[in-house]
């Protein structure tokens, strides 16, 4: 199986901060990698597929990028409504697979 | 609009049965490939099963080989989750998705379904 390494963990950061998440395969993956958002309690929300093409009305202080093993997603300029929880996805081979989650907190 | 409405969570005893549904609307449910995801309770997401818009293919995961069985019936738009010999492993919200297209991404969720395995 291929193994999604997210970091950091866990981050604290201001409102108005960029964000920066990074996404690690351990074999290549070509574009085929997603970002998803999970509030408490809610589903999670997709944001971004194809490494770096966001999705219907996702705004655009998000975006991805990379391609191969290491990808990343920024948040331009965080907001309150950005405190989620993120997670990558390889959809290169079954199974998919998931990053462990990166927590995105208010400093 | 698309939505997608899990049911069929309890509390089930280990070794038992429990089959989940998911009601499709708001889009074209035959021609969409269609997946469980399961999140354990303070944990992150794990996939679970995929089934190929007609049902001609379907993946499972390593932990759920042979256990689950995933089924669509694409006259009523709802997707199934057959969970037989359940675990306390398996205790978690089951989620249904839409792939964009085959072999692709999944961009609508459910709102998720809580299975606990307890005796």
């Amino acid at each position: 199986d291929i193994q999604m390494t997210q970091s950091p963990s866990s981050l604290s950061a201001s409102v108005g901060d960029r964000v920066t998440i990074t996404c690690r395969a351990s074999q290549g993956i070509s574009n085929y990698l997603a970002w998803f958002q999970q509030k408490p309690g809610k589903a999670p929300k997709s944001l971004i597929y194809a490494a770096s093409s966001l999705q219907s009305g996702v705004p655009s202080k998000f975006s991805g990028s990379g391609s191969g093993t290491d990808f990343t997603l920024t948040i331009s300029s965080l907001q309150p409504e950005d405190f989620a929880t993120y997670f990558c996805q390889q959809y290169n081979t079954y199974p998919w697979t998931f990053g462990q989650g990166t927590k995105v907190q208010i400093k | 609009q698309v939505q997608l409405v899990e049911s069929g969570g309890g509390v089930v005893q280990p070794g038992r049965s429990l089959r989940l549904s998911c009601a499709a609307s708001g889009f074209t449910f035959s021609s969409s490939g269609m997946h469980w995801v399961r999140q354990a309770p303070g944990k992150g997401l794990e996939w679970v099963a995929v089934i190929w818009y007609d049902g001609s293919n379907k993946y499972y995961a390593d932990s759920v080989k042979g256990r689950f069985t995933i089924s669509r019936d694409n006259s009523k738009n709802t997707l199934y989750l057959q969970m037989n010999s359940l675990r306390a492993e398996d205790t978690a919200v089951y989620y249904c998705a839409r792939d964009m297209w085959v072999r692709g991404p999944s961009d609508y969720w459910g709102q998720g379904t809580l299975v606990t395995v307890s005796s």
